[in-house]
């Protein structure tokens, strides 16, 4: 499996809801990313985990909540978003300095 | 503070010709650096990338060259093929390995004529 496999593919939540996205990879890769990319930009950092733990926030707003459960999952909990938040969401993951990313998650607030 | 500049926002080439793609830096500390292709509405693939302590690494269709005393790398397409048509962005991280930081550029779009 040489992969990042993201769920869902698209998501449309109002600004009161709560959900999550879904990353994974068998790659055997410690290193596992959260990026948030606008259209016509490049992509954003938003989370680091090294070794399932949290390495780097990039001072992300805390209606995103990310989780990583095990070496191979990484959740994003999104509540409480924005219309300004609505964005492809990117998973990423790396065991040297490549890193591989998903296909995304289309997310829309309305 | 653009730390990875890609200053051109297109490309136009002919099938068969060269591409080739520019990326500057100003963080000294970058040490490694990768291009990555992407799709409208897919997540970034992973094209080819190079250490700081080389000045070329070659995969198949794809070269990429880097002048450190510049801060200036580029991509390389031979011979360009209309799949290729795509947005391509270079990246560059510090004191590299798992879980380091990518800083990107803005991207440039390239397309190839038939």
């Amino acid at each position: 499996d040489t992969e990042v496999t993201q769920t869902p593919k698209h998501l449309v939540m109002g600004m009161t809801n709560k959900k999550s996205l879904k990353c994974e990879q068998h790659m055997g890769h410690r290193a596992m990313y959260w990026y948030k990319q606008k259209a016509k930009k490049p992509p954003e950092l938003m989370f680091v985990y090294s070794y399932e733990k949290l390495s780097i926030n990039e001072s992300v707003p805390s209606r995103f909540s990310p989780e990583c459960p095990n070496s191979s999952l990484l959740n994003l909990h999104l509540h409480a978003l924005q219309p300004e938040d609505s964005a492809l969401y990117l998973c990423a993951s790396s065991l040297y300095n490549e890193q591989f990313f998903g296909p995304g998650t289309r997310l829309t607030v309305l | 503070d653009q730390q990875v500049k890609q200053n051109s926002p297109s490309l136009s080439v002919q099938e068969g010709r060269i591409s080739i793609l520019n990326c500057d830096y100003t963080n000294s500390m970058f040490d490694y650096f990768l291009w990555y292709k992407k799709y409208p509405a897919e997540g970034p693939t992973f094209l080819i990338s190079i250490s700081s302590i080389k000045d070329k690494n070659e995969d198949g269709r794809f070269t990429v060259f880097l002048n450190k005393s510049a801060k200036h790398l580029s991509l390389h397409i031979v011979p360009s093929q209309p799949g290729d048509s795509a947005v391509y962005f270079c990246a560059a991280s510090a004191a590299g390995g798992a879980n380091s930081k990518l800083t990107f550029g803005k991207g440039i779009t390239l397309s190839v004529r038939p």
